[in-house]
């Protein structure tokens, strides 16, 4: 079955980093995502990784797999006031068709000053 | 706009009653999906359609839930006999590619009296 489990709560100190952690039970996932809500708002792609790489870059954000213990990791370097919000992990067990995404409980991320 | 657009975006209701949520996707996204998001919790799937396949109906809590999506485009969630327990924000998502990026609308939220 699919099941993404996730910390409900964070808080960092602006300036610190971030690492918001994320385990999976479907190994046939082929890509995992990592979505953003602000406040009143809907869900919005942050970065999604291939399960044949370890790990992806993009500016302050570093997505780290680990297919072996189903792990799958967030960290925002520097983070800002702006990056409080809550954040979903979220698993695509197929291949090659848009099909519905299995969403983690989501971690909601307080940036204090 | 050019993104999902849901409509109301606040509906309070007595049990007991029927409601309709409807969700504009974007033009030429051939997938549409309906989650359910409840204080709390993480994001539910309730159905998704794809283009002219049958509807994957397996998130759907109870037989008072029922979907449709007309002429490919346009869909509308209905709940009947609405309970206290059907209050949450309801997601609409659309998308295009195998890559899994759903785009979301603002939601709308439920408050069943």
């Amino acid at each position: 079955g699919e099941d993404v489990e996730q910390s409900l709560f964070l808080s960092v100190r602006e300036g610190d980093s971030s690492v918001i952690n994320c385990t999976y039970t479907d190994s046939s996932s082929t890509y995992l995502y990592w979505y953003k809500q602000e406040p009143g708002a809907g869900l919005q792609l942050l970065t999604y990784i291939f399960s044949n790489m370890d790990m992806k870059q993009d500016q302050r954000l570093t997505v780290l797999l680990n297919k072996k213990d189903k792990h799958l990791s967030l960290r925002i370097a520097d983070t800002q006031t702006g990056d409080s919000a809550i954040y979903f992990c979220a698993e695509n067990p197929n291949t090659g068709t848009a099909s519905k995404l299995t969403f983690g409980t989501g971690t909601r991320l307080q940036v204090t000053l | 706009g050019a993104g999902v657009s849901q409509s109301p975006s606040n509906k309070v209701t007595e049990k007991g009653k029927d409601v309709e949520l409807r969700c504009d996707p974007i033009s030429g996204h051939t997938a549409l999906y309906w989650y359910r998001q409840s204080l709390g919790q993480g994001l539910e799937f309730l159905i998704y359609f794809q283009g002219n396949s049958a509807p994957d109906k397996s998130g759907l809590p109870s037989d008072r839930f029922s979907a449709e999506r007309t002429g490919g485009s346009v869909s509308t969630l209905t709940i009947q006999r609405t309970q206290q327990e059907d209050s949450a924000v309801y997601l609409c998502a659309s998308s295009l590619g195998w890559t899994g990026e759903l785009f979301f609308g603002e939601g709308s939220r439920l408050t069943v009296l």
